[in-house]
């Protein structure tokens, strides 16, 4: 079992809607739970970040962790085309030497104009 | 904000010959770096951690013969892909950062095309 778990799409919407990513998880020990955009053929951006369970917003970018469940979530609202790209969770357990991010497979996302 | 430079974007080698691709951190210094290796529409596999003045941690099945990292300096990092064949061919990865992890940024890749 891997122990991150993400549906890897490809997901299709149209402008203006709301996009729900989703990543589910093994390891109890995780603490920080990140969400990044990667866009073809160049390396990840961090788009959010959350420490242990709750909600965070960034403007049209909602992060929800729920520690419990061992499940996370990004939605975007009113998706824009410029959305388009994959979508991929990571997650650490935070160490002195180097953390370790451990990835989901990502989530190929299209917002049609 | 924090910037990560990787050279080159892309590189096509023949079988067998080695290719080196470098990650700097232009504006932070970076004690630990780290590789990682994508195949298309996978997700981003570490190969190793890189630490600065001391042997590279490679993950599990990853060769370290054929993969060598240098981490000579506080803000460069060198993979070497040795003896390239085909199926080295990815999308090479690498990020710098302190901690905690969240403020790891990562490089723009290197395409790698071994023939």
């Amino acid at each position: 079992q891997k122990e991150v778990e993400q549906d890897p799409g490809p997901l299709s919407v149209p402008e203006g809607a709301i996009v729900s990513l989703n990543c589910t998880y093994s390891n109890s020990a995780f603490q920080y739970f990140m969400w990044y955009r990667q866009y073809s053929r160049k390396g990840p951006e961090l788009l959010m970040y959350t420490y242990s369970s709750g909600n965070k917003e960034d403007g049209r970018f909602t992060a929800q962790v729920d520690k419990s469940s061992k499940y996370i979530s990004l939605f975007i609202r009113d998706s824009q085309p410029s959305d388009s790209a994959t979508y991929l969770c990571a997650m650490s357990v935070e160490e002195t030497s180097g953390s370790r991010l451990t990835f989901g497979e990502g989530t190929q996302l299209t917002v049609n104009p | 904000g924090a910037v990560v430079s990787q050279h080159p974007s892309w590189v096509i080698c023949k079988s067998g010959t080695s290719v080196k691709i470098e990650c700097r951190s232009l504006d932070f210094q970076a004690t630990t770096m780290f590789w990682y290796r994508q195949f298309p529409k996978q997700s981003l596999m570490l190969m190793a951690t890189s630490n600065e003045g001391s042997k590279a941690t490679y993950e599990q099945g990853v060769e370290k013969d054929k993969f060598l990292i240098n981490h000579a300096s506080l803000t460069l990092s060198t993979l070497t892909v040795t003896s390239a064949h085909p199926e080295d061919s990815s999308f090479y990865i690498c990020s710098a950062g302190g901690q905690p992890s969240y403020g790891y940024t990562f490089g723009s890749g290197t395409r790698l095309t071994v023939v």
